[in-house]
Order: C-alpha cells, then sequence, then structure tokens
C-alpha cells in the first residue's frame, strides 16, 4: 500500500497565522492528492483536489501545492473556524490510504 | 446537493456481522461516480474500506477484503456494506461518501458502530 506520512502530527498556532503541512508520499504519486478539514464529531470536509485545485465554496486562505512524494497544505491566515485536524489523502491507486492527520491547536 | 445518510446497528456482537445502509438523496448512484466506505476508530485516523460502482463493480481494502461486501441497489438509491467476523478493532465510525474526481467530495454524517458483547 502506499503510505502517506504527514508531519506535524499537532502544532499550535494563532489566529492570523500562516500555517503549513507537509505530506510525503511512499513512491510517486503525481498530483493525485487531497487535503480534507475534520472537526469533533463531524464528517471530513474537500478542501483541496489533485494537490493544488480548490473545492469549490472552500476559502481562498487555504492552497495546496507539490507533486511527485512532497506535498503542502497551507493556510495564509488561520481563522478561529479552522482549528481543527487535517488529512491528506492520495488517489493514484487503491487502496485509497490517508495520511495520520495533524491537529491544529490554539496557541 | 448530493446528501448520503448511513444507518444501521450502533452494537454488534463480536463474531457477527456488521451490516450499514448509505441513503443517497439529491442525485442518482447511476451517476458515473464510485461509492466508497471509510470508516474512523474513536480517537484514530481514517481507513478507507471498499467502494462499488452502480454496474456492481466493487474494489476492497486488501486488509479488508476476506470479510468485506459492498453491493448496491439502485432500485432505492443505496448501497450497503457487510463485515464479518466483527471483533471489538471494527469499532469505529463508518461514513459513506461519493467519489467524485478521484476524491472524495461528498460525505455522510457518520455512524458510530460499537462492537461487544
Amino acid at each position: 500500500d502506499l503510505q502517506m506520512t504527514q508531519s506535524p502530527s499537532s502544532l499550535s498556532a494563532s489566529v492570523g497565522d500562516r500555517v503549513s503541512i507537509t505530506c510525503r508520499a511512499s513512491q510517486s504519486i503525481r498530483s493525485y492528492v487531497n487535503w480534507y478539514q475534520q472537526k469533533p464529531g463531524k464528517a471530513p470536509k474537500l478542501l483541496i483536489y489533485a494537490a493544488s485545485s480548490l473545492q469549490s465554496g472552500v476559502p481562498s486562505r487555504f492552497s495546496g501545492s507539490g507533486s511527485g512524494t512532497d506535498f503542502t497544505l497551507t493556510i495564509s491566515s488561520l481563522q478561529p473556524e479552522d482549528f481543527a485536524t487535517y488529512y491528506c489523502q492520495q488517489s493514484y491507486s487503491t487502496p485509497w490510504t490517508f495520511g495520520q492527520g495533524t491537529k491544529v491547536e490554539i496557541k | 446537493q448530493v446528501q448520503l445518510q448511513e444507518s444501521g446497528p450502533g452494537l454488534v456482537k463480536p463474531s457477527g456481522t456488521l451490516s450499514l445502509t448509505c441513503a443517497v438523496s439529491g442525485g442518482s448512484i447511476t451517476s458515473n461516480n464510485w461509492w466508497s466506505w471509510v470508516r474512523q476508530p474513536p480517537g484514530k485516523g481514517l481507513e478507507w474500506i471498499g467502494q462499488i460502482y452502480h454496474n456492481g463493480g466493487a474494489n476492497y481494502n486488501p486488509s479488508l477484503k476476506s470479510r468485506v461486501t459492498v453491493s448496491v441497489d439502485k432500485s432505492k438509491n443505496q448501497f450497503s456494506l457487510r463485515l464479518s467476523s466483527v471483533t471489538a478493532a471494527d469499532t469505529a465510525v463508518y461514513y459513506c461518501a461519493r467519489v467524485g474526481h478521484w476524491n472524495f467530495d461528498f460525505w455522510g454524517q457518520g455512524t458510530l458502530v460499537t462492537v461487544s458483547s
């Protein structure tokens, strides 16, 4: 199975901060990476697909970059509603696999 | 707007079979999409279980393949999950989701299934 390794596993940040989360694939997956946001007790929500495309309705402060094995999710100016857990997911080959998650907490 | 809703027992006995259904509304299950199941043990990450197309074609996570069946009922616009020989390790929130363009673009709210005697 393709392994997706996220870092960091958690981070503390303040409102207005720029935050970056990275995801590394165990082999090249071209641009087949998606990013999700999950809040406690809720289903994941698609933010970014195909590494850098913003899902409809998602604020433009979210962006994605990367290709091959290394990918980044960036939040340009953290807002109170952005405190959540973020997951990357590869859609290059089944079984689809997720990173272990990055919890973004309030500093 | 596509909506998905999981339903099924919240408690299953060890060695029993977990059965869940996902009702799709606001769209047709015969659209050009796959339909998936994903689970999340309490406090842990996400695991893809398997997916089905409306023609019955399916693929599964090899880690669960021997115990999983996903099926589709076009007449009811829904799809289902069966997981046999369950243990406590199968306790999780189970989500159904639509596979968009190589992503999970719509999700159900999730349903907690506990395996316990």
